[in-house]
């Protein structure tokens, strides 16, 4: 069964940087896009941005331009999602969630843009 | 501020038909499909309605989606006290070069 499990709580300082993982299961890790979507507290669902596990691409929404990057690592089907600069405003629960769209050797295509599998979540505070 | 406009409250008894509605516009709603997920308390969001109306296997057809113009409805009947959750509405914007989402509706079963 597909499972998204993330990396644990992380407490950070204003400036600081945090990196969270997602570790992928239960699939072709390389044939399905992964997203970042965040979720402050009692607030609504923003997405962040979408990496291509298997060449690495990634597109970020334009309000993390400059402060997110989205990596991967095939060897251990693990998708990283780092933010800096963190100020209190990014205090948040931050998911993985696949794309549904499957893509094989013969191209990429075009992600559909919803999520299918979402991690369990990781909570991300920044405070002094 | 969320792209999508959506009731922040949502109620009803056990039995009854509930309707959630999300008011987009012509860059979202009006030209890209509609997805629906629930949040049930602590928990991570599940997909709930795919492509305005479709549902994932597992989900029961108690839930359905629909969509007219700029706007969409996820409408839920034979409300359980299970269904007690927040709602997102989520869709393409062509402004924001990505998905945006609803500002959630909770919904509480009396």
């Amino acid at each position: 069964q597909v499972q998204l499990v993330q990396s644990g709580a992380e407490v950070k300082k204003p400036g600081a940087s945090v990196k969270v993982s997602c570790k992928a299961s239960g699939y072709t890790f390389t044939s399905y896009y992964m997203h970042w979507v965040r979720q402050a507290p009692g607030q609504g669902l923003e997405w962040m941005g979408i990496i291509n596990p298997s060449g690495g691409s990634t597109s970020y929404a334009q309000k993390f331009q400059g402060r997110v990057t989205m990596t991967r690592d095939t060897s251990t089907s693990t998708v990283y999602m780092e933010l800096s600069s963190l100020r209190s405003e990014d205090t948040a629960v931050y998911y993985c969630a696949r794309d549904p769209y499957y893509y094989d050797s013969s191209g990429y295509g075009n992600p559909l843009y919803y999520f299918d599998y979402w991690g369990q979540g990781t909570l991300v505070t920044v405070s002094s | 501020q969320s792209v999508l406009t959506q009731p922040p409250s949502a109620s009803g008894t056990p039995g009854q038909r509930v309707t959630i509605s999300c008011s987009g516009s012509s860059s979202n709603i009006g030209s890209n499909t509609v997805n629906w997920y629930q949040q049930l308390p602590g928990t991570a969001p599940k997909l709930l309605i795919y492509s305005n109306n479709q549902r994932p296997s597992g989900v029961p057809d108690r839930f359905s989606g629909s969509k007219s113009g700029t706007s969409a409805s996820l409408a839920i009947s034979g409300l359980q006290s299970e269904d007690e959750a927040d709602y997102y509405c989520a869709a393409w914007d062509d402004s924001l070069n990505g998905p945006g989402f609803g500002g959630g509706t909770k919904l509480t079963v009396l």
